[in-house]
């Protein structure tokens, strides 16, 4: 049973415009997300992470918004840019876990 | 300063035919983690190691084993490999309960 869900597998923009990637989650018990970008026949790469005494960070073009109480996070790139286009996966974990659990990843296409 | 590498990258094997995925990484890192990636599934975890000298299973360890042969390295060993491990193979390193820096993957097809 999936902990971390993206419902969507993929999403489409116009560069220069917002991309806004979602997650849910149905742990109760996480308190560390994370955002990871891979590109094809690439491992991922860690791209910005989020503790739950946050609602908000932000790192350059990429934010990461946490809304606890819905178990809900979102990450904004703003302007989109042509190599933003990866397949991005959300990652979560409980206090001092080693283990993180990924979602299914959405796949970004930014069109020129 | 090479971060984690992983060999092979490609691997073709038959039904019942055993083989050793190595990694290792060199950012002194305290733990190490195998993933395999399946489309539609995500990043699911087999095992890891959180120090040297330990290995627990993850959420997918059936028909895997492991081995942290010293603090750079962690094997993974599939015994009598099934149809059902073709996938994309990730090897990742963490200094601590942070985020994790991963290899380029093996892909290995079992036919």
């Amino acid at each position: 049973d999936q902990q971390v869900k993206q419902n969507s597998p993929s999403l489409s923009v116009q560069e220069g415009r917002i991309s806004i990637l979602n997650c849910d989650y149905t742990n109760s018990m996480f308190d560390y997300f994370l955002w990871y970008k891979k590109y094809p026949a690439e491992g991922p790469t860690f791209l910005i992470s989020i503790s739950s005494i946050k609602d908000k960070n932000e790192d350059g073009r990429f934010t990461v918004f946490l809304n606890k109480s819905a178990k809900h996070l979102s990450l904004h790139i703003v302007p989109s840019q042509p190599g933003d286009s990866a397949v991005y996966f959300c990652a979560a974990s409980p206090p001092d876990d080693y283990k993180l659990s990924f979602g299914a990843g959405t796949t970004v296409t930014v069109r020129a | 300063n090479a971060g984690v590498t992983q060999t092979p990258k490609f691997q073709v094997l038959k039904t019942g035919q055993s083989m050793t995925l190595q990694c290792a990484q060199d950012m002194n890192h305290n733990s190490m983690y195998w993933y395999r990636q399946d489309p539609g599934m995500g990043l699911r975890l087999i095992y890891y190691s959180a120090s040297e000298g330990t290995t627990d299973k993850g959420e997918v360890p059936n028909g895997y084993n492991v081995s942290r042969l010293n603090k750079r390295e962690f094997s993974l060993r599939l015994e009598s490999a099934a149809p059902s491990q073709t996938s994309v193979y990730f090897c990742a390193s963490s200094p601590t309960v942070s985020e994790q820096f991963f290899g380029p993957g093996t892909r290995l097809t079992v036919l």
